[in-house]
């Protein structure tokens, strides 16, 4: 296990649905990070927190909306989704921000369908 | 153009072959280099990480990093059916970056 857990695996949800996934890790790092994985694409960053602060955004749709309560937790809120958000939404932390040497550890992924 | 290029396979090779799997880039800011391996249902996994140029070796699996030529390779020598995922090279600059920018994984399937 990487410590970092996420729930649910799977979830399927109607356009007009409200859902939220959950990352928790038990590493004590103090940075948390959101990617959305596509078939055949790159890992798309979509949210950065340290110490709780959202540090980069990257340009996400609104119908995204991440809350991190606590160094060990980060929410990702889903509503009214289009079904091209059909992905797995990956959660990583690593100890600090500082650098580019900073390890990434990532959690099993929610495999999110739209329909 | 892509800032990391990566092809998505699959590549498939007989048991005990010797892998070669690769990325360029084109950003020369780029200081640190990660291969990450991703089985299938799981998030990815750091295996390797090279800082610079230069070769890296660990077990079965070597990196070697060619800043001039924007090349990153990950070899794995012996290759076992346990090899058999995803491959995600991932870079990132010095400093001042946040994330890692990635490519779209190389699909491994090692026949027994």
């Amino acid at each position: 296990e990487t410590g970092v857990t996420q729930t649910p695996r799977h979830l399927v949800m109607g356009m007009t649905n409200k859902k939220s996934l959950k990352c928790e890790q038990h590493l004590g790092h103090n940075a948390m990070y959101w990617y959305k994985q596509s078939a055949k694409k790159p890992l798309e960053l979509m949210f950065v927190y340290s110490l709780e602060e959202r540090v980069e955004n990257n340009s996400v749709p609104s119908r995204f909306s991440p809350e991190c309560p606590n160094s060990s937790h980060l929410f990702l809120h889903l509503h009214t989704l289009q079904p091209e958000d059909s992905a797995l939404y990956l959660c990583a932390s690593s100890q600090d921000l500082a650098g580019g040497s900073d390890t990434q550890y990532f959690g099993p992924g929610t495999r999110l369908t739209v329909l | 153009q892509k800032e990391v290029e990566q092809d998505p396979g699959p590549l498939s090779v007989p048991e005990g072959a010797i892998v070669s799997l690769n990325c360029t880039y084109s950003n020369s800011a780029f200081q640190y280099f990660m291969w990450y391996r991703q089985y299938s249902r799981k998030g990815p996994e750091l295996l390797m990480y090279t800082y610079s140029s230069g070769n890296k070796e660990d077990g079965r699996f070597t990196a070697q990093v060619d800043k001039s030529s924007k090349y990153i390779s990950l070899f794995i020598r012996d290759s076992q059916p346990s090899d058999s995922a995803t491959y995600l090279c991932a870079m990132s600059v010095d400093t001042g970056r946040r994330a890692l920018t990635f490519g779209s994984g190389t699909r491994l399937q090692v026949q027994p």
